[in-house]
């Protein structure tokens, strides 16, 4: 199974909004409301920041959204900040296998 | 917060295996579906298979299914990921990572750096 597809970079200026799209398909991101998405600042592991499409754990800013759309989930991020610039890796669980499969990564900069 | 607790990085020779270990401080496993996931350099991240360690049973990508073998020990406190044949594309940091209550990654290890070379 093919990793989900994203855009390799998206650049925004600091208080605006991006948004950061994650296509699948009808086997993994249009069947289940189980999208993540992770972010990850250089040499560090990633950290969970949106779950099941749109929750966000506690601790991690309302700045972060996600969404869902057929087969294709987005992430937003609002009031953009220097602190925002990361990778952004989305992950969807899959009925067939592998059981999950992940994005193929996005870098945020913050201008 | 509780944190995954991973070994040293390893240099190792292509043909060979490796053997990454996973500890959660404190206690036991059993409510630590633990999942590998790893990352080439400069690439994204990629499932490689889980762990229930309660019941033992493990769901391997088919990309890993024949050369990866995740375990635990006896009193499950520790997790394993084992790799053999090692080849260069298998260079990578190796995460082990907490299944969260859904289907989501919600407590991840500081990785362990494989150099096949």
């Amino acid at each position: 199974q093919s990793a989900l597809t994203q855009p390799a970079s998206v650049s925004g200026s600091p208080g605006q909004s991006i948004t950061i799209s994650c296509a699948g398909t009808s086997a993994d991101v249009g069947s289940y409301e189980y999208v993540s998405w992770y972010q990850q600042h250089p040499d560090k592991a990633p950290k969970l920041i949106i779950y099941d499409v749109s929750h966000r754990p506690s601790g991690v800013s309302s700045r972060f959204s996600g969404s869902k759309s057929d087969n294709t989930a987005s992430l937003t991020i609002s009031g953009l900040q220097a602190e925002d610039d990361a990778d952004y890796h989305c992950a969807s669980y899959s009925g067939t296998d592998p059981d999950y499969v992940f994005g193929t990564g996005t870098t945020v900069t913050v201008l | 917060q509780v944190q995954l607790v991973q070994s040293g990085a390893e240099v190792k020779k292509p043909g060979s295996s490796v053997k990454v270990s996973c500890k959660a401080p404190g206690g036991s496993l059993d409510n630590f579906p633990i999942t590998w996931v790893r990352q080439a350099p400069g690439q994204g991240l990629e499932w490689m298979g889980l762990i229930m360690p309660m019941f033992g049973s493990t769901r391997y990508s088919p990309k890993f299914q024949d050369r990866v073998k995740i375990s635990t020990d006896e009193l499950r406190t520790t997790a394993y990921m084992e790799m053999s044949s090692l080849r260069s594309e298998d260079t990578a940091v190796y995460y082990c990572v907490r299944k969260g209550s859904s289907r989501f990654f919600d407590l991840w290890g500081r990785g362990t750096l494989v150099n096949v070379s």
